[in-house]
């Protein structure tokens, strides 16, 4: 049982918009900043998103992140067959003293 | 380039203890902190602690406090992960990644599998 809640897979056509929800709580999401890692099946993961909608040099455009309250949310736009991965969201807890992560998202491009 | 490179893979007894490492290298090996994260297989990722690379100071997830020890080498600018009286499911790929507030980059991952 994962303190951050994903919806365990999404899908969506090649230039299609998706966007996968991270749920969580006053103690995470709702004071702390919310990063997105993208694993690539057979690989570590990487940066996707930090500080909520910050993207590191080399992550494209069409990956967008948000916060709203408890809750983060992480947008593709334009989806690309290369996009299929394990999506996870990660937050610092306050009350855990420890980071937490979602419990991630398999994207499907159909 | 910054890159972090662990060592290889791992069998071990129920009960035995195994030792991770993470070499960095590409950077200030005192500049950041060493995060480790830990994925059982078709699972999610699990925080399992972190580590000073500055003072060694280390603040470990509730549920390895008592069973995980994370040190430094700053003169070889390593990091390892212990993790002792191993159970079968602690069979997992065991990641370390850099820390500055966000985990960028990550090592290649260790398996350690837990077999008797």
């Amino acid at each position: 049982q994962s303190v951050l809640t994903q919806p365990p897979s999404a899908s969506g056509t090649p230039g299609q918009r998706v966007t996968i929800s991270c749920s969580g709580s006053s103690s995470n999401i709702g004071s702390n900043t919310g990063n997105w890692y993208q694993q690539l099946p057979g690989t570590a993961p990487k940066l996707l998103i930090y500080s909520n909608n910050q993207r590191p040099s080399g992550v494209p455009d069409r990956f967008s992140g948000s916060k709203s309250g408890t809750s983060a949310s992480l947008a593709i736009s334009g989806l690309q067959s290369e996009d299929e991965a394990d999506y996870y969201c990660a937050a610092w807890d306050d009350s855990l003293n420890a980071w937490v992560f979602g419990g991630g998202t398999k994207l499907t491009v159909l | 380039q910054v890159q972090l490179v662990q060592s290889g893979a791992e069998v071990k007894k129920p009960g035995a203890s195994v030792k991770v490492s993470c070499k960095a290298s590409g950077y200030t090996f005192t500049s950041y902190g060493i995060t480790w994260v830990r994925q059982a297989p078709g699972q999610g990722l699990e925080w399992m602690g972190w580590v000073s690379t500055y003072n060694t100071n280390t603040n470990y997830a509730q549920k390895f406090q008592g069973r995980v020890t994370m040190t430094t080498d700053t003169s070889t600018s390593t990091a390892y992960m212990e993790l002792r009286s191993l159970r079968s499911d602690d069979t997992a790929v065991y990641y370390c990644a850099r820390d500055g507030g966000t985990f960028d980059p990550w090592g290649q991952g260790t398996l350690v599998i837990v077999s008797s």
